[in-house]
């Protein structure tokens, strides 16, 4: 069975300063793995996503992923947020044959001024 | 490029009335979602549709949820009877089959409050 875990509910970070988000994953195959973003009344926006090759990937609005097969995690980073980066974040995980998704509870990101 | 459409955007109903929610997906995207985001969760997958075919339908509730998509574009989701668990954001998605890359595009949602 695939799954997402996302351990913090909620971060509050400072407009400039870095960010991270944590997400570990259960796969049983080689896994797809994305980042969606949710701001309030809207749908999910793509940011990033992992299929193979480099483990670090470059996603839009300067954020940036790795993923790290030996501990079965994809972290979200971003060097400076910014106060439109207050939102909710989803990671999900998928596969080459499989079109399921199965996303994480989300991470809420605060940024204060 | 238009994204997915979705309607109504906001829907409040009593407990045990029925509801409709409708998905037009991106023109070509043979493939659609319907999720269930209930809040501070993520989105559950409860049917997938390829063309007018069920893929997956496993976390359904079928004895008070349909779905069909009979001309393989556009789609609809029922719930009949309305429960108060079913409170939730419903999300419709779409992306093409047969790619290796299966991002999905989402629509905004329709948010149902079941009083």
């Amino acid at each position: 069975a695939q799954s997402v875990t996302q351990p913090d509910i909620h971060i509050t970070v400072s407009e400039g300063a870095s960010l991270e988000l944590r997400c570990n994953y259960s796969y049983g195959a080689t896994p797809y793995l994305f980042w969606y973003v949710q701001s309030p009344g809207q749908g999910l926006q793509l940011l990033l996503k992992y299929f193979s090759g480099d483990t670090l990937v470059q996603g839009i609005k300067g954020f940036e992923a790795e993923f790290k097969r030996s501990q079965s995690s994809f972290n979200l980073r971003k060097p400076s947020v910014h106060w439109s980066d207050a939102a909710e974040y989803f990671c999900a995980v998928g596969g080459e044959n499989d079109y399921k998704l199965s996303f994480g509870a989300g991470t809420t990101v605060t940024v204060r001024a | 490029e238009a994204g997915v459409a979705q309607s109504p955007r906001y829907k409040i109903i009593e407990k045990r009335q029925s509801v409709a929610f409708w998905c037009n997906p991106i023109s070509g995207h043979a493939t659609l979602y319907w999720y269930q985001q209930i809040l501070g969760q993520g989105p559950k997958l409860l049917i997938q549709f390829q063309n007018n075919g069920v893929v997956d339908d496993s976390q359904l509730p079928k004895d008070r949820f349909s779905a069909e998509r009979l001309k393989g574009v556009d789609s609809t989701l029922k719930i009949q009877p309305a429960k108060l668990e079913d409170s939730a954001v419903y999300l419709c998605a779409s992306t093409t089959w047969g790619s290796k890359y299966n991002e999905q595009f989402f629509g905004p949602g329709t948010r149902l409050t079941v009083l």
